[in-house]
């Protein structure tokens, strides 16, 4: 079974303030996933990385994949009380009966005006 | 296009009571999911589908049964429910092939309680 360590669980900050989630496995996946949550609403796809080693930008939000891809990790700078949410990374890995994600246990952020 | 939708939003349960929940997709994806989610654990998969008329067991399938009759649809049943299935139950679609394969569009969620 793979598994992927989230960490932290919970943080809350000021607005403006920068933070990184890290989301760690034993396993090599084909790709990670991040994934945002709001309440009442089911999981939106922020962005898929690939290669060992790929970073990928969206706004102030940054994503890196490890380079043994067993690893990544999510950095905001300035955050802004629009980030609040839960986010969840999930590492994909191709078996021969569909596209199976792990997911991780998530990081509840709360950003504070 | 409405996506993924699920029926009902809320449910209350008693203890061995049955109920279905109903997912549909108007994507044309060929794999569908059930998955639960509970504090602290992110989303565990419940069973998949990888076409009409398949289904199989994901991490945590016991005292749920599936259904994919229509490719469009994904039928999550329990047949006696235990107050261990409350939880927020996600529906999931993706492509089987092609750019963005293995990005799974969620539904709303389903809040279940059982008594």
């Amino acid at each position: 079974t793979q598994l992927l360590e989230q960490s932290p669980q919970f943080l809350s900050i000021q607005e403006g303030e920068n933070l990184t989630v890290y989301c760690n496995s034993s396993s090599v996946f084909s790709s990670l996933q991040w994934y945002r949550q709001e309440p009442g609403e089911g999981p939106v796809l922020l962005v898929t990385v690939v290669t060992g080693g790929e970073v990928k930008k969206l706004k102030r939000l940054t994503f890196q994949f490890g380079d043994a891809r067993k690893d990544s990790s999510l950095h905001i700078t300035a955050a802004q009380p629009g980030d609040t949410g839960l986010y969840l990374c999930a590492g994909a890995f191709i078996n021969n009966a569909g596209n199976m994600l792990t997911f991780g246990g998530g990081t509840r952020l709360m950003v504070k005006p | 296009n409405a996506g993924v939708t699920q029926t009902p939003k809320f449910r209350v349960l008693k203890t061995g009571q049955s109920m279905t929940l109903l997912c549909a997709q108007d994507m044309n994806h060929e794999y569908m999911y059930w998955y639960r989610q509970d504090p602290g654990m992110g989303l565990r998969l419940i069973h998949y589908s990888v076409g009409e008329g398949t289904t199989a067991k994901g991490e945590v399938p016991d005292g749920y049964n599936v259904s994919r009759l229509k490719k469009q649809n994904f039928l999550l049943g329990l047949e006696s429910a235990a107050p261990s299935q409350t939880s927020v139950y996600f529906c999931a679609s993706s492509y089987r092939f092609g750019a963005g394969y293995n990005e799974q569009f969620f539904g709303p969620g389903t809040r279940l309680t059982v008594l």
